[in-house]
Parts: structure tokens; C-alpha cells; sequence
């Protein structure tokens, strides 16, 4: 039972380059998440699906873009990488509403020069 | 904004003892969770606590809840030097008519526990 796979776990990108990092979860779960974790900031909520078919902003959306492929899979896109998205991107998944636990996948590290 | 904000921010203990790491936060909740995250990897969920609840056990974790103080303190019992590991809080807010989906994390306490 994998959980929650990110791939590509290492990148790195030069500013204005594009690229789409992908998630997928095998627990059936309604709610899928995209954070960011930067040094001293903590998790950083950037886009949410509560279900098939829906996606919410969260606390910083500006610059990406998501997608709800199917239940299993929400990708984070960004469209023209800058700098200060150099970060280390989670994916999680839970059961639906905000009483229920995340589960996490081991994050994608991305690097923009 | 940050909901939940953890202190201390690093904490140095030896094997054995008990580490404490407290969360605050400024609105009111559903609930309060606990997550632990090793280096280079995802968080884990460790407990939830519901704000009915004042205190709730897991192996050697104990947490408490205070919503009169809108704080809340996570218990490690007879550390080992596995423990060691980033712990956060999270926290939903109350009032979102059962729609609410989104949680809130702090900014973390680094637990170091040495051999």
C-alpha cells in the first residue's frame, strides 16, 4: 500500500520554465492538498480539492494552477517558474473534511535558478 | 496567516526524559492535530484531539487541550532517540457549517533527542 507517491521527487528549473508536479493517492480518498514548506514558515496551503471535481485556493495560490484528474490524482502546475517558488512541494490526501487526518507523500524538492 | 504557532521553537533532551512542546492559536476550533515529520520526509499524523475533549492518550503521546486559552500541549513520555523529528500542530476553525476542509499548520518545534 504506497499512500501518497509524489513524483518527481528532486527538480530544479530556470526562472520562466514550466513544469507539472504529479500526486496520487490508492486510499480512495475524497480530499486531496497541495503545501509548501519553506524554512521558518511552516506549511504553507496553496491549492485543495475537497472532491472529484472541485479545487479551492488556499493561503498562497498565486502562480499555480491544479488539477483534479480523477480521485486518485491532483497535480500542482507552474506555469512560469520564479525563484521565490523554491521550495519543497506535499501532496496529501484525507478521507474529506477537517476532522479527519492528512496523510502525506515524502514531498518534491524543486529548485529554480 | 498561521493559525497554530509552536514553542519552543527547538528543543535538545536526552534519552529517557520527557519532551513537552506547546501550540497556541487564535481562533476558535473543531479540532487540534499533531503531526511529526522526520528530515526529507512527509508529516505523519500522531492525534487528534476534538475541542470537547481536554485530554487524549496515544502509547507514549499525551495531549491536552485548554480552549479557554486556545492552547494546546503535546507530551512525549520516556524519549527515545527515534523521537527525534520535527512535531507540528494544525488546526481547522470552527463555525465553517461542516464544510470546512482545510487545516492550519504551525511553524514546528525541532525535537532533538540524544543517545
Amino acid at each position: 500500500n504506497a499512500g501518497v507517491t509524489q513524483t518527481p521527487k528532486f527538480q530544479v528549473l530556470k526562472t520562466g520554465q514550466s513544469m507539472t508536479l504529479q500526486c496520487a493517492q490508492d486510499m480512495n480518498h475524497n480530499s486531496m492538498y497541495w503545501y509548501r514548506q519553506d524554512p521558518g514558515m511552516g506549511l504553507r496551503l496553496i491549492y485543495y480539492s475537497a472532491s472529484e471535481g472541485t479545487t479551492d485556493k488556499g493561503e498562497v495560490p498565486n502562480g499555480y494552477n491544479v488539477s483534479r484528474l480523477n480521485k486518485r490524482e491532483f497535480s500542482l502546475r507552474l506555469e512560469s517558474a520564479a525563484p521565490s517558488q523554491t521550495s519543497v512541494y506535499f501532496c496529501a490526501s484525507s478521507e474529506g473534511t477537517a476532522d479527519q487526518p492528512q496523510h502525506f507523500g515524502d514531498g518534491t524538492r524543486l529548485s529554480i535558478l | 496567516s498561521q493559525q497554530g504557532e509552536e514553542d519552543p521553537q527547538a528543543l535538545s533532551i536526552q534519552e529517557g526524559e520527557n519532551a513537552t512542546m506547546n501550540c497556541s492559536y487564535k481562533t476558535s476550533i473543531n479540532n487540534l492535530q499533531w503531526y511529526r515529520q522526520n528530515s526529507g520526509r512527509g508529516l505523519v499524523h500522531l492525534i487528534l484531539i476534538r475541542s470537547n475533549e481536554r485530554e487524549k492518550h496515544s502509547g507514549r503521546l499525551r495531549v491536552t487541550l485548554d480552549t479557554s486559552k486556545k492552547s494546546s500541549s503535546l507530551l512525549i513520555t520516556a524519549s527515545r532517540a527515534a523521537d527525534t523529528a520535527s512535531y507540528f500542530c494544525a488546526t481547522d476553525m470552527w463555525g465553517s457549517g461542516g464544510s470546512n476542509y482545510k487545516l492550519t499548520f504551525g511553524k514546528g518545534t525541532l525535537l532533538t533527542v540524544n543517545p
